[in-house]
């Protein structure tokens, strides 16, 4: 069955960086993209980007371009998401989320929550 | 404020129908597909729409998805206590090149 099991929470200061972790498992990896979405305590859900499995294209949601770099590994089927000069209102539950189309999420990780606090 | 506008709250009685609403634009819905998930407090969406109107299996058929110009539709009949959940819509934006998602509606049953 499809899996996508992401790694556990994160505390960090503001102005550090945090690099959240999804390992995929039960289909080919390289035939689909992956998503990360965040949801910030008690708020909806934001899309932070994409990117393909096949060859690591990405595509920033223009709010986060400049602070985040996505990265594959194939040889493992994980997806890494890194967020760099964190903010307190960074603090959020990140998911990572398979894309069966661009306007679909068809299958989503348990979540990990990042805690940006001093 | 989210690209995709959805009402903040929508109750029904248990075994009532209710519609739940999204509303967005040419560059959304209007010409891209819409998908819907549900959230219960502390687990991840769980989609119950894609395609617009498609069912992933295992999402009983008292879940419906429907469009109309540049709004898309959520209809969920014989409503059920446990159907109390936040629920979003979802499509992709092609100005902005990103994914999009309404605001979510919290549904009560009563």
């Amino acid at each position: 069955q499809v899996q996508l099991v992401q790694s556990g929470a994160e505390v960090k200061n503001p102005g550090a960086s945090v690099k959240v972790s999804c390992t995929t498992s039960g289909y080919t990896f390289t035939s689909y993209g992956t998503s990360w979405v965040r949801q910030a305590p008690g708020q909806g859900l934001e899309w932070v980007g994409w990117i393909s499995g096949y060859n690591g294209n990405t595509n920033y949601a223009q709010k986060f371009r400049g602070r985040v770099t996505m990265t594959i590994d194939t040889s493992t089927s994980t997806v890494y998401m890194d967020l760099r000069t964190l903010r307190p209102d960074d603090t959020a539950v990140y998911y990572c989320a398979r894309d069966r189309n661009s306007a679909t999420r068809d299958y989503w990780g348990q979540g990990t929550l990042v805690t940006v606090s001093s | 404020q989210s690209v995709l506008t959805q009402p903040p709250s929508v109750s029904a009685a248990p075994g009532q129908e209710v519609t739940i609403t999204c509303s967005g634009s040419n560059s959304n819905i209007g010409n891209n597909y819409v998908s819907w998930y549900q959230q219960f407090p502390g687990t991840a969406p769980k989609p119950l729409i894609y395609d617009t109107n498609k069912r992933p299996s295992g999402i009983p058929d008292r879940f419906s998805g429907s469009k109309s110009g540049t709004s898309a539709t959520l209809g969920i009949t014989g409503l059920q206590t446990g159907d109390e959940a936040d629920y979003y819509c979802g499509t992709w934006d092609s100005s902005l090149s990103a994914a999009v998602f309404g605001g979510g509606t919290k549904l009560t049953v009563l």
